[in-house]
């Protein structure tokens, strides 16, 4: 099992572009959430998804997008990038009803907005 | 929705002190309260986690303390070692967004020896 791989590692953005981070999970788990981490501050959840089809806004969802079109891929689409966009951006997934076990997370995107 | 306050911000001990970092959450019903270690350029990693029909956990020189009716829970590193230096949150589960967990700011804690 490779787990959650998140692509890309690293990305600069130009201000006002756009681009998807990847997300993919080969553990069947139906529970996807994107988080985003600033320097020295904690997690903050921006989507979730409880299963196909199915996602939701989380405490900071401006400025992105997200769709989860089966149960293995929840891609993060930003539109028009901004320097607030600056960050790195968690993926995680959990097997539903666990009520917060089996937690995993990948390894992380670090964005850089110019 | 749940609020997870974190405290200290940092922490610095000598090597063999014990280190403490205190949470509190915002939302009765949550249950789930993992700690997590994160070490510079890499992911959250799960170190102790407690649920809230518990009132102490231990693992080795880690210790996790809740106490429901104040809504507060606690770390406790015993014996500090340099490797312990790293970045420590605490986290509460939050049945309003998917079972989504909600997190602290972070401790910083730096052991020198």
């Amino acid at each position: 099992n490779a787990g959650v791989t998140q692509t890309p590692k690293f990305r600069i953005l130009k201000i006002g572009q756009s681009m998807t981070l990847q997300c993919t999970q080969d553990m069947n788990h139906n529970y996807m959430y994107w988080y985003r981490q600033d320097p020295g501050m904690g997690l903050k959840l921006i989507y979730y998804s409880v299963g196909a089809g199915i996602t939701d806004k989380g405490e900071v969802p401006n400025g992105y997008n997200v769709s989860r079109s089966t149960t293995e891929d929840f891609p993060l689409r930003l539109e028009l990038a901004a320097p607030s966009q600056t960050s790195v951006y968690f993926c995680a997934s959990t097997p539903s009803g666990q009520n917060g076990y089996g937690y995993t997370f990948g390894s992380g995107t670090r964005l850089t907005v110019v | 929705g749940e609020n997870v306050e974190q405290h200290p911000s940092t922490l610095s001990v000598q090597e063999g002190d014990s280190a403490v970092i205190k949470c509190t959450y915002s939302d009765s019903a949550s249950n789930y309260f993992p700690w997590y270690k994160q070490e510079l350029g890499k992911r959250p990693q799960l170190i102790i986690d407690i649920r809230s029909n518990v009132g102490e956990k231990k693992d080795q020189r880690i210790a996790v303390t809740l106490n429901k009716t104040a809504k507060h829970f606690s770390l406790h590193i015993t014996e500090t070692q340099p490797e312990d230096s790293a970045v420590y949150f605490c986290a509460a589960i939050t049945n309003q967004a998917g079972t989504a967990l909600i997190f602290g700011k972070g401790t910083t804690l730096s052991v020198s020896s």
